[in-house]
């Protein structure tokens, strides 16, 4: 199996701050890697694909970043609608997902 | 608008089967792969299994046993079955679609989610 390993788990921050979140896999995954945002109760929201491609309507404040085992998501600027849950998920072998970044407010 | 809505019996009791659909609107389910996927209170995502409407299935290694994924385009509709279900099946249940058809590893990903359905295993 490939783990998938984020951090932090839990990240204080305020409306304008600049916003990173790692993932790091057990071996090598390429590019496979996408990110989510998820909010209870909500559809969760497919974000970035293939490490760095926004999907369409994702605001440009969103970006990812990394391959081979290393990965980031950043948010240039945090907005109200961001605090959420972001998940990375490999899809290299099978799909596994790591174990979620929550974003608070500060 | 594509619409994906989860639905299926809230508490389940353990040993049972737990049985979900998940009804699609505004597409049909024959142009994608679909998943299922959920999370346990508290935790992170996990994969169940994938299904293309002409059958062709896979399962995560670790439920394979007790999973059966099923399809029916006249009804726009995917189903789950979890078998011998545990307290530890306890979880929200997600319904996702993969961005495409041809089951090529660049589609691995979920470009479209259900709100998802939470079930309980409680006697």
């Amino acid at each position: 199996d490939i783990q998938m390993t984020q951090s932090p788990s839990t990240l204080s921050a305020s409306v304008g701050d600049r916003v990173t979140i790692t993932c790091r896999a057990s071996q090598s995954i390429s590019d496979w890697l996408a990110w989510y945002q998820l909010k209870p109760g909500k559809a969760p929201k497919l974000l970035i694909s293939k490490a760095s491609y926004l999907e369409g309507g994702v605001p440009s404040r969103f970006s990812g970043s990394g391959s081979g085992t290393e990965f980031t998501l950043t948010i240039s600027s945090l907005q109200p609608d961001d605090f959420a849950t972001y998940f990375c998920q490999q899809y290299e072998t099978y799909y596994t997902f790591g174990q979620g970044t929550k974003v608070e407010i500060k | 608008q594509v619409q994906v809505q989860e639905s299926g019996p809230g508490l389940v009791k353990p040993s049972e089967t737990l049985s979900l659909t998940c009804t699609v609107s505004g597409d049909s389910i024959s142009n994608y792969y679909w998943s299922w996927i959920r999370q346990p209170p508290g935790k992170g995502l996990e994969w169940i299994g994938y299904i293309f409407y002409t059958g062709t299935t896979n399962q995560n290694p670790s439920l394979k046993s007790r999973v059966t994924i099923s399809a029916d385009t006249s009804k726009n509709q995917l189903s789950l079955r979890l078998r011998s279900v545990t307290a530890a099946d306890t979880a929200v249940y997600f319904c996702a679609r993969h961005p495409g058809s041809d089951g090529s590893k660049s589609l691995g990903h979920f470009n479209l989610w259900g709100r998802g359905t939470a079930v309980t295993v409680s006697s």
